[in-house]
Parts: structure tokens; C-alpha cells; sequence
């Protein structure tokens, strides 16, 4: 069974930090780009970070550059998210998704595997 | 960045109704544009990507149409288990943008 597994969330003060993982199991990880989307609280879904099956290439939201920082190993089939200098408006439920593609590429790509969300709240 | 909007942002059918969805990309993305469907308090599910194909297990009732700017998401005849916010998003370029969402309720 394909599945995704996060872990890591949690709550945390303002500036703080957290590292997101995300498990997968049932796909050949590293032929897959991987993607972070985020969910606010009541809100619609947005884009954060992706990377490329390898890990060579990464993407980032304007919302979270410089601050977060998308990994992977692929011999842990494991992706991983750090999150630092949180602000409030980083509160959200974190999905890793799976790309259809190996790369991030323009073209036919979509999210086909989700997880179940890791819940990050930013708050003192 | 590329903005997707979608109308409406909320709607009331009844079962066995057709419904449909519409989404803009603010330039043309050809017909790199995603569906997904989110019940509550669940992670996304896709349902049609690129444009028109749709998802391996996902229910013939659900089609999707367009290119260049605009495109539709069709439920053909509405089930109770339809009941969900659907999003569109494109992948023609990063930032992957999605649209706003469609809430989907019975009348």
C-alpha cells in the first residue's frame, strides 16, 4: 500500500523551530518529487516547498523562503521539512504529497499521494 | 505567480444534480491544471489532472474540461458522498498555485 506517514508537529513559540518528517512506504521514493502543502486553519490549501526525486533541485512559497528547508534521503525514504523563524502565520496542517513526476516540471504533475497532516501551531 | 480563481465559492445542489465548477488561471497554463477533493478534517484526494484525465479509482460522474485559462470540473449527477471543498491548481509553474476552493453542499 502506498501511504505517507508525517510526524513532528507540534506547538512552538514565535521564532522557533520544528523539523517535519515525512515517512513513505509502497513507491520507489527517490523516482518522485515530493511536495509540502499547508492547510491554515479554516483556510484553503497552499503551495510550500517541493523538491525533485533526487533532492538536487528544490522550490520554495515566497511566504517561507529563507526560513523553511526542504530535504530528503532517499535511503530512508524520508522526507523532511525545517521549519525555522515560525510566525504565527506558519499555524497550519502540513501535508507531504507525492508528485507524479520525477521532477518539478511544467507539464502533467500532480499530487496523486497525500498524508494525514502534521498540525503545527506557532503561539506563546 | 499565476492566480486561480474559482466560482463559485460555494454551492447547494440536490442529489442527482449536474454540477459544475469553474476555475481562471490568470495566464494561460495549456492544460496543466489539477482537481482535487477534500472532505472534512482529510487530506486532499486527486481526482483529474491535466485538464481532462482522470484518476485511477476516482468515479466516471466526475469529468474535467478546458485549456489555455479556463476550465471546468463537472460532477455529472451529485451523490451525498460528493459533499466536500474541491480545488483547483496548476502545474505549469512555481509556485504551484491553487484556487481558493469550492464548498460543495446538499440542498
Amino acid at each position: 500500500e502506498v501511504q505517507l506517514v508525517e510526524s513532528g508537529g507540534g506547538l512552538v513559540q514565535p521564532g522557533g523551530s520544528l523539523r517535519l518528517s515525512c515517512a513513505a512506504s509502497g513507491f520507489t521514493f527517490g523516482k518522485f518529487a515530493m511536495t509540502w502543502v499547508r492547510q491554515a486553519p479554516g483556510k484553503g490549501l497552499e503551495w510550500v516547498s517541493a523538491t525533485s526525486g533526487s533532492g538536487s533541485n528544490t522550490y520554495y512559497a515566497d511566504s517561507v523562503k529563507g526560513r523553511f528547508t526542504i530535504s530528503r534521503d532517499n535511503s530512508k525514504n524520508t522526507l523532511y521539512l525545517q521549519t525555522d523563524s515560525l510566525r504565527a502565520e506558519d499555524t497550519a496542517v502540513y501535508y507531504c504529497a507525492k508528485d507524479l513526476q520525477q521532477q518539478v516540471i511544467r507539464g502533467p504533475d500532480a499530487f496523486d499521494v497525500w498524508g494525514q497532516g502534521a498540525v503545527v501551531t506557532v503561539s506563546s | 505567480d499565476i492566480q486561480m480563481t474559482q466560482s463559485p465559492s460555494s454551492l447547494s445542489a440536490s442529489v442527482g444534480d449536474r454540477v459544475t465548477i469553474t476555475c481562471r488561471a490568470s495566464q494561460s497554463i495549456s492544460i496543466f491544471l489539477n482537481w482535487y477533493q477534500q472532505k472534512p478534517g482529510k487530506a486532499p484526494n486527486l481526482l483529474i489532472y491535466a485538464a481532462s484525465t482522470l484518476q485511477s479509482g476516482v468515479p466516471s460522474r466526475f469529468s474535467g474540461s478546458g485549456s489555455g485559462t479556463d476550465f471546468t470540473l463537472t460532477i455529472s449527477s451529485l451523490q451525498p458522498e460528493d459533499i466536500a471543498t474541491y480545488y483547483c491548481q496548476q502545474s505549469y509553474s512555481t509556485p504551484r498555485t491553487f484556487g481558493q476552493g469550492t464548498k460543495v453542499e446538499i440542498k
